[in-house]
């Protein structure tokens, strides 16, 4: 069964303890893997999209990479405001043109 | 505007009742997204449109969810005879090739 993962639920940091963030997938055919950040009472906000394994994207404190069974989001000394949820989301061909979502992880840095 | 626009942002509706509920997508993306948000849940597919064709409806929950799009702009996602259960957070998106994809803020739908 097609499914998306994510670990932990919920990620207590401090300030400058860097870490990763784990989305596992079993799907055929993927498309792209999505990775989102979710502050209460907003939208997703789009960070990143990985298309094959091995691929890797950076942006500021944040790094993302892919292999053919997970994706990794790596937070280099991270400050209180990374504190959010986030979200992956895959894109396959079993899925047509819609995204399956992970149920998150809940991220709080302390200053 | 610059971002995908939702209205109400809140809604409080009693059961039973029907509710609308607004996405103003960015101008020029082709495709939009509907999902909800429970709490506590992951983003729940509902429905997919994508200029002229006709809609991915394989996500909407029973025949009371419904959606149309108008024009290839605006959306409106209309519940009737609302359910507790319908409770979550409605969210759109809009897509456009090059540009990727931008959530809306939502609407969150309280029955009670």
């Amino acid at each position: 069964e097609d499914q998306v993962t994510q670990s932990p639920e919920a990620l207590r940091l401090q300030e400058g303890e860097s870490s990763s963030l784990n989305c596992s997938y079993t799907v055929s055919g993927l498309r792209g893997l999505f990775w989102y950040r979710q502050d209460p009472g907003k939208g997703p906000e789009f960070l990143f999209t990985l298309y094959s394994a091995g691929e890797e994207k950076e942006k500021e404190r944040l790094k993302a990479t892919l292999t053919k069974k997970e994706s990794f989001l790596h937070i280099t000394a991270p400050k209180p405001e990374d504190s959010a949820t986030y979200l992956c989301a895959v894109q396959a061909r079993s899925y047509g043109q819609n995204f399956v979502f992970g149920p998150g992880t809940r991220l709080s840095v302390l200053p | 505007g610059a971002g995908v626009s939702q209205s109400p942002s809140n809604k409080v509706t009693e059961k039973g009742k029907d509710v609308e509920l607004r996405c103003d997508p960015i101008s020029g993306h082709t495709a939009l997204y509907w999902y909800r948000q429970s709490l506590g849940q992951g983003l729940e597919f509902l429905i997919y449109f994508q200029g002229n064709s006709a809609p991915d409806k394989s996500g909407l929950p029973s025949d009371r969810f419904s959606a149309e799009r108008t024009g290839g702009s605006v959306s409106t996602l209309t519940i009737q005879r609302t359910q507790q259960e319908d409770s979550a957070v409605y969210l759109c998106a809009s897509f456009r090739l090059g540009s990727g994809y931008t959530f809306g803020s939502g609407t969150r739908l309280t029955v009670v």
